[in-house]
């Protein structure tokens, strides 16, 4: 069964922040996240390890929580570039590198 | 920067044809995944590969579906006969193993 992330749309000016929320229904090992702009591949920004970790890159960062099986990803200080489809992939334990991609997150960034 | 190749870009055929969609991973990348991306279902993995050994190909219909590695520049993902629910983006991604994914820029696919 695939995470489901919310919210499934978000429109924001140049400037605000976001948070994006990826919930699995089955225990988390890892999360990826990837951003798609449409009619493009999806580009990797990071992956979180059990263990509930925090990383940063640039203004975007995300966080692992394995109790509430949920990840969340932070957008702060939006540019117009951020804008795209954002996936979360989930995998359930180590070893497995199947990933399990979640509903998707559209986030458009208006001037 | 190294890239994922896939080609052909767009494919438009008919229905009953064999479609061939071929990917040549980053150099060096030892894992190869294929994943198909709907507007219903999303990005679903069909089948990934390791050092060329198919390792887990669960997703993939069986009966008209085969994906394999000829060699370590090549993937390539078959279907034969397709159908018009076989239209899709089917994307190939490589990377080391437990390390990022890499997507190409995918096979439009459209099935008449």
């Amino acid at each position: 069964q695939q995470p489901v992330q919310s919210p499934q749309a978000v429109i924001l000016r140049e400037g605000e922040d976001a948070v994006i929320n990826c919930s699995s229904s089955k225990a988390l090992y890892s999360v990826h996240w990837y951003r798609q702009k449409h009619g493009e591949a999806p580009v990797f920004l990071m992956i979180l390890l059990k263990g509930g970790e925090q990383k940063g890159h640039e203004k975007i960062s995300a966080s692992f929580n394995e109790k509430k099986q949920q990840s969340s990803l932070y957008l702060t200080a939006s540019q117009l570039s951020y804008s795209g489809t954002y996936f979360c992939g989930a995998t359930s334990n180590f070893g497995n590198e199947k990933l399990t991609f979640g509903t998707g997150t559209r986030l458009t960034i208006i001037p | 920067d190294a890239r994922v190749t896939q080609t052909p870009r767009h494919k438009v055929t008919e229905m009953g044809q064999e479609v061939t969609m071929r990917c040549q991973p980053i150099l060096g990348h030892n894992t190869v995944f294929w994943y198909r991306q709907t507007m219903m279902q999303g990005l679903e993995l069909l089948a990934y590969f390791r050092n060329r050994a198919p390792l887990d190909d669960s997703g993939m219909p069986k009966d008209r579906f085969s994906a394999e590695m000829p060699d370590a520049t090549l993937a390539t993902l078959k279907i034969q006969p397709s159908e018009p629910r076989d239209s899709a983006v089917y994307f190939c991604a490589s990377g080391l193993e437990y390390q990022p994914q890499h997507f190409g820029d995918g096979t439009r696919l459209s099935i008449l």
